[in-house]
């Protein structure tokens, strides 16, 4: 059983239409991230947060839009999504900073497919 | 920055045999963390096993146990004992162990292209 918990498993959506998808994980970590993975590939780091606040955007398009109520919950807003956003979104978590070896726990993804 | 390579797109091992997997990176810093995860068709990247660049011997989970060669900047994956729940796409990455106000580099992961690993019965 994974212990980070993702929802929905899959999601279908238009190009006009808004949805969220939800990340959720009771280890005590601190430090969050959202992965987009398309087939084959390795996963590409969108967002992290650290302590609930965003600590990393790396160049994301403002229709994914990310945010954590609280240090177990980690939401991904989508609007206006493109047929190339289609892809696996993985939500991962650890323990934050440096000087551990502690690794991210990812959850077992949301799959996404764009009309 | 830091580059991950694995340079086996695909390997397949019959059951029951070893295999051997490669991981080469490339980086200035001298204290970094090296993974491996495996990512099965259900989706989930699972940790295979974790080794810290301060230590020297080798790390070990089971059936999996790495070869780290700092100076070379290797770290392969054996698996021995292959069995059929094993394949997956298999996934190499590097973290920066630098603090926390280091502009977030020790939160990224670093991944390899990924290995996929068929074994055969």
């Amino acid at each position: 059983d994974t212990e980070v918990t993702q929802t929905p498993k899959h999601l279908v959506m238009g190009m006009t239409n808004k949805k969220s998808l939800k990340c959720e994980q009771h280890m005590g970590h601190r430090a969050m991230y959202w992965y987009k993975q398309k087939a084959k590939k390795p996963p590409e780091l969108m967002f992290v947060y650290s302590y609930e606040k965003l600590s990393i955007n790396e160049s994301v398009p403002s229709r994914f839009s990310p945010e954590c109520p609280n240090s177990s919950l980690l939401n991904l807003h989508l609007h206006a999504l493109q047929p190339e956003d289609s892809a696996l979104y993985l939500c991962a978590s650890s323990r934050p900073g440096g000087g551990n070896n502690q690794p991210q726990h990812f959850g077992d993804g949301t799959r996404l497919s764009i009309l | 920055a830091q580059t991950v390579t694995q340079s086996q797109p695909e390997m397949s091992v019959q059951e029951a045999e070893t295999v051997t997997l490669s991981c080469t990176y490339d980086t200035s810093e001298s204290d970094y963390y090296l993974f491996w995860y495996k990512q099965p068709p259900s989706r989930q990247m699972i940790l295979v096993i974790r080794q810290e660049a301060y230590k020297q011997q080798n790390a070990t989970e089971n059936r999996f146990s790495v070869n780290f060669q700092k100076a070379a900047k290797s770290f392969s994956l054996k698996i021995s004992d292959s069995q059929l729940g094993d394949a997956a796409m298999y996934f190499c990455a590097y973290r920066s162990a630098a603090w926390a106000n280091s502009g977030g580099s020790n939160y990224k992961l670093t991944f390899g292209k990924g290995t996929l690993l068929t074994v055969n019965p």
